[in-house]
């Protein structure tokens, strides 16, 4: 079974166009993530959610908004896109009790915007 | 900034050779990772070090942790094709613990 899965694997949009991608992870943890890795492979967090709750909130535009309709799921939805939105987006979880011990990665999307 | 820094950025080696990866990071931590990528795949957790603790050995891996000095090490010893990958280091932020920093990452190449 896969820990954390994420689809679409790829997705190749047009400009102004709103896309969804959703993650789910089955190892009962209570905190997700979404990563934006760029085409340096600089990995930047987006949004952290613990118990449904957003908990983490970079600098990222607001056309990006994150739903986690329970604890196993952590969507992220874009509104129109952007060519420099195009990149490869990881969702992660793992379980934070006093602090945060490993995480588990999702296999990513990859968005190309064109 | 957000990010930790590693070196070397790329680093190409014989099979059997080992590898070193270091790692560094500006705030106080309460431990560091490693993960690894392998490429178009997502990242892999390889082994967490405590801030208490100094040294920590997973199979071929060898972590090393320096709080005074602000870096960590990842060796890999006996090195194989198949380690070839990108590694990361992610150190937690001691004063928020949901947050991990994330280094640039050090592209191995293993040749065989």
């Amino acid at each position: 079974d896969t820990a954390v899965s994420q689809t679409p694997k790829y997705l190749v949009t047009q400009m102004g166009n709103d896309k969804s991608i959703k993650c789910e992870q089955n190892l009962g943890h209570d905190t997700m993530y979404w990563y934006k890795q760029d085409s340096k492979k600089f990995l930047k967090i987006m949004f952290s959610y613990n118990n449904k709750e957003l908990i983490i909130n970079e600098t990222v535009p607001n056309r990006f908004s994150p739903k986690s309709p329970d604890k196993a799921h952590l969507n992220l939805h874009i509104n129109s896109l952007e060519l420099g939105d195009s990149a490869v987006y990881f969702c992660a979880s793992s379980s934070t009790g006093g602090a945060v011990t490993e995480a588990f990665f999702g296999q990513g999307t990859r968005l190309t915007v064109v | 900034s957000q990010q930790g820094e590693e070196d070397p950025q790329a680093l190409s080696i014989q099979e059997g050779e080992n590898a070193t990866m270091n790692c560094s990071y500006k705030t106080s931590i309460n431990n560091l990772q490693w993960y690894r990528q392998n490429s178009g795949r997502g990242l892999v957790h390889l082994i967490l070090i405590r801030s208490n603790e100094r040294e920590k050995h997973s199979g071929r891996l060898r972590v090393t942790l320096d709080t005074s000095k602000k870096s960590s090490s990842l060796l890999i010893t006996a090195s194989r094709a198949a380690d070839t990958a990108s590694y990361f280091c992610a150190a937690l932020n001691a004063g928020n613990n949901r947050k991990l920093i994330w280094g640039l990452g050090t592209s191995l190449a293993v040749n065989p």
